[in-house]
């Protein structure tokens, strides 16, 4: 059983588009995190959100933590072919921040 | 500032010949993270290390793998007799537990096992 859930697994849109992808676990967590990993490269972090309720922004992305620190999303405005990539949201367990990832989002942008 | 580097890049080898990667981190990060990701799914914990002492091994690490990090800077993951099962990307990803904690990854060295 995965810890962290995201939905949906594949998305495939146009440019110009908007899309928001989910990110569900029944733990609690102190703190979650996104992550962007292109094709061969590691994971780059995006945002940590770490208050219940918080909202981050970051140009046209938005994050979300849930009030009871079990869930998050991502939103993206007017997607762009360069925003394509595999989404990935990651909780800090606790023990030394050892990351538990969730199942990922594939975003597909095209013109 | 250099990031987190490994190497290899690509490794290719037939079932049953052993395998060592290595990770140099980011120069003043004290903890060392190994993960792994097979295709479709996001990264798996391995085990890290904070300076030279090898502090937490995922149930995910056979007897086959072995870690390692001498002086506390760069760290080698070794697979002994290598399955298929073990082809996958191998993450490195280091932090300083004075600066926030956050974790830098690495490219990555994808192995594949015929």
């Amino acid at each position: 059983t995965q810890l962290l859930e995201q939905s949906p697994q594949f998305l495939s849109i146009q440019e110009g588009e908007n899309l928001t992808v989910y990110c569900n676990s029944s733990s609690v967590f102190s703190s979650l995190q996104w992550y962007r990993q292109e094709p061969g490269e590691g994971p780059v972090l995006l945002v940590t959100v770490v208050t219940g309720g918080e909202v981050k922004k970051l140009k046209r992305l938005t994050f979300q933590f849930g009030d009871a620190r079990k869930d998050s999303s991502l939103h993206i405005t007017a997607a762009q072919p360069g925003d394509t990539g595999l989404y990935l949201c990651a909780a800090d367990t606790g023990t030394a921040s050892k990351l538990t990832f969730g199942t990922g989002t594939r975003l597909q942008v095209t013109l | 500032d250099t990031g987190v580097s490994q190497d290899p890049r690509h490794k290719i080898t037939k079932r049953g010949q052993n395998v060592t990667f290595r990770c140099d981190p980011i120069s003043e990060h004290n903890r060392l993270y190994w993960y792994r990701q097979t295709l479709g799914q996001g990264p798996e914990f391995l085990t890290y290390f904070q300076n030279e002492a090898q502090l937490e091994k995922s149930r995910l690490l056979s007897d086959r793998f072995s870690a390692e990090r001498p002086k506390g800077s760069f760290s080698t993951l070794e697979i002994q007799r290598t399955e298929q099962g073990d082809s996958a990307m191998y993450l490195c990803a280091s932090s300083s537990t004075v600066l926030q904690e956050t974790q830098y990854f690495g490219p990555g060295t994808r192995l594949l096992v015929l």
